[in-house]
């Protein structure tokens, strides 16, 4: 149980075109979603933490017009990331997060791997 | 925030136990974890203790948190060649985690 999907799991697109990346609980309702970003051999870094049917609340340095954030049912939160660039090229990981499931834990996704060209 | 860090790298035998270190700053965690990240994937949640508790054993693995030092390990014993990955270990208060820089682990055959 506790499994969290990302779809597309490695996208490779043009600069300043847009990319739409998914996170979706599988088998839970995930009361929260955060969208990580995470470069080479460094840790995770939060982006944004978004609840479902209310605007998601951004980290300190992220554009919130550029990494766009719908959070549109307890299983389905999207990350849109606008006119994409190469310093945009990582590796987005989504968590789901439900205090339901007994561990109070994030559950991650598999992560998507973005490449601006 | 919480600040946690961990060395970041460890190279061990096969068949020999690792011990992968994690300092904290803010002891109001009330669950810290342990997660794998092999490469190119996302992270897989391995363990967790609760903040009230000194030692979890969970097969091959043991986590010990001393909160008076605020130092978290996690004992990988039979170290095996699958087990080279990062490793990250995170506090959390409430849903919000904090996560530590990463130990990358190296088994060599």
């Amino acid at each position: 149980g506790a499994v969290v999907s990302q779809h597309p799991s490695w996208v490779i697109c043009k600069s300043g075109t847009s990319v739409k990346i998914e996170c979706r609980s599988l088998d839970f309702q995930a009361t929260t979603m955060f969208w990580y970003r995470q470069f080479p051999k460094q840790s995770l870094m939060l982006m944004a933490t978004s609840n479902e049917g209310s605007k998601a609340t951004y980290e300190q340095g992220v554009e919130k017009d550029k990494f766009l954030i719908n959070h549109a049912s307890l299983t389905l939160s999207t990350l849109t990331v606008t006119s994409a660039h190469p310093e945009d090229s990582s590796f987005y990981i989504c968590s789901a997060y439900s205090g339901s499931l007994g561990t109070d834990t994030q559950y991650f996704g598999p992560g998507t791997r973005l490449t601006v060209l | 925030g919480e600040d946690v860090e961990q060395s970041l790298f460890l190279s061990v035998r096969e068949g020999d136990s690792s011990v992968i270190n994690c300092t904290y700053t803010d002891s109001s965690s009330t669950y810290l974890y342990w997660y794998k990240q092999e490469p190119g994937a996302g992270l897989q949640l391995l363990t967790y203790i609760f903040s009230n508790m000194d030692m979890k054993q969970d097969q091959r693995l043991t986590v010990l948190l001393n909160k008076k030092d605020k130092h978290l390990s996690l004992r990988i014993a039979d170290t095996q060649t699958g087990d080279s990955a990062i490793y990250f270990c995170a506090g959390a208060t409430g849903n919000q985690f904090y996560f530590g820089t990463g130990t990358s682990l190296t088994v060599i055959p």
